[in-house]
């Protein structure tokens, strides 16, 4: 069965202070792996698509890693306003296009 | 570019009561998505639709109903509401093989 993962729930780090989220998959064939924003009351916001391992992606303070079984989102230095909820997610090849999402990791940036 | 919109943003239902979502976006996407994301669940595909006039059920689609009559609008109807669709509804967009775009959300409440 086709499933994500996403770890730890809930993270909270010091402005400055860099860490990694991390999400695992189980999937028969990977056609991409999606990394989403999402503030409190709004939609996720897409950041990152990664399609194979080995690929890497970033923007600002974020850098997307992609391995056979799991992505991983590192964090440089964050800061309060970098505070969301991450969500990740995969699409098969075999999937018609639909994503399967893992419950996301909740994180607090402390100024 | 107003990307995805959601309409009404809030709603309050009594039990047995029905209506209509509206979804629309000016992207000229061909697939559209109606989720429902529940504390601790992450995000569940309710129904999806590959192109105007096609519909297709998702992972939780019993109670619901969707159409999609134009290309840039996707509707999803709760025919007699039940406190169990009490959710935050989002619609979303995408080419076949991209990122989704998502609207804001619809908070409903069923009492």
């Amino acid at each position: 069965e086709d499933q994500v993962t996403q770890s730890p729930e809930a993270l909270r780090l010091q402005e400055g202070e860099s860490s990694s989220l991390n999400c695992s998959y189980t999937v028969s064939g990977l056609r991409g792996l999606f990394w989403y924003r999402q503030d409190p009351g709004k939609g996720p916001e897409f950041l990152f698509t990664l399609y194979s391992a080995g690929e890497e992606k970033e923007k600002e303070r974020l850098k997307a890693t992609l391995t056979k079984k799991e992505s991983f989102l590192h964090i440089t230095a964050p800061k309060p306003e970098d505070s969301a909820t991450y969500l990740c997610a995969v699409q098969a090849l075999d999937s018609n296009y639909q994503l399967i999402w893992g419950a996301g990791t909740k994180l607090i940036i402390k100024p | 570019n107003a990307g995805v919109t959601q309409t009404p943003k809030f709603r309050v239902l009594k039990t047995g009561q029905s209506m209509t979502l509206l979804c629309a976006q000016d992207m000229n996407h061909e697939y559209m998505y109606w989720y429902r994301q529940d504390p601790g669940m992450g995000l569940r595909l309710i129904h999806y639709s590959v192109g105007e006039g096609t519909t297709a059920k998702g992972e939780v689609p019993d109670g619901y109903n969707v159409s999609r009559l134009k290309k840039q609008n996707f509707l999803l109807g709760l025919e007699s509401a039940a406190p169990s669709q009490t959710s935050v509804y989002f619609c979303a967009s995408s080419y076949s093989y991209s990122g989704y775009t998502f609207g804001s959300g619809t908070r409903l409440t069923v009492v």
